[in-house]
């Protein structure tokens, strides 16, 4: 069974500090990523996903991630954070059936 | 407004009584998803809907969890004789492609006491 690590439970940063948030994902095959965002009170979004093609994918609010293969990871960039980027961030991953595999989550406070 | 409605937003009921949360997906989705979270977790797979048809559940649902998606529409969770560990926030959502990633409701937080 696929499984999903998210190995920073909780990051604070400043506000225009670089974020890297880091997920790394067990399974071997061919696999869809995903980035969400939780914002406090609000449900679910979509920051961003990677199927195939450019390892880089920039996704909303200048965040971007970088697939790389050779070490299961997918982590999560941004190189200038806003207080409102304040949220819970998940990876997750689609092993191109049918169900999304979460990891825990990252808990990311910015310090105005 | 996310497009896929769940309700109620919060339910509150007695430990071994029965609770029913309904889901509303985007309407042109035939894939809709149950997921449970917890506090400090990430989502964690229920079960899984292709129109009508229920094709994937989850070892986390117990025979008292039961899930419906009649006529492909709208879907119903019911948890039979609630116990306390089945508190947590009960997550609807809906895609057209798996690939697509999904789109989450803003979820029903069920609390048992």
């Amino acid at each position: 069974a696929q499984s999903v690590s998210q190995h920073n439970h909780h990051v604070i940063l400043s506000e225009a500090a670089s974020l890297e948030l880091g997920c790394n994902y067990s399974y071997g095959g061919t696999v869809n990523l995903f980035w969400y965002v939780q914002y406090p009170g609000q449900h679910l979004q979509l920051l961003l996903k990677y199927f195939s093609g450019d390892p880089l994918v920039k996704g909303i609010k200048g965040f971007e991630a970088e697939f790389i293969k050779s070490k299961f990871s997918f982590n999560l960039r941004k190189p200038s954070v806003q207080w409102s980027d304040t949220a819970e961030y998940f990876c997750a991953v689609n092993n191109a059936g049918n169900m999304l595999t979460f990891g825990g989550g990252t808990r990311l406070m910015v310090k105005p | 407004d996310t497009g896929v409605s769940q309700d109620p937003r919060h339910k509150i009921t007695k430990r071994g009584q029965n609770v029913t949360f309904r889901c509303d997906p985007i309407s042109e989705h035939n894939r809709l998803y149950w997921y449970r979270q917890t506090l400090g977790q990430g989502p964690e797979f229920l079960t899984y809907f292709q129109n009508e048809a229920q094709l994937e559940k989850s070892r986390l649902l117990s025979d008292r969890f039961s899930a419906e998606r009649p006529k492909g529409s709208f879907s119903t969770l019911e948890i039979q004789r609630t116990e306390q560990g089945d508190s947590a926030m009960y997550l609807c959502a809906s895609s057209l492609n798996p690939g697509d990633g999904y789109t989450f409701g803003s979820g029903t937080r069920l609390t048992v006491v």
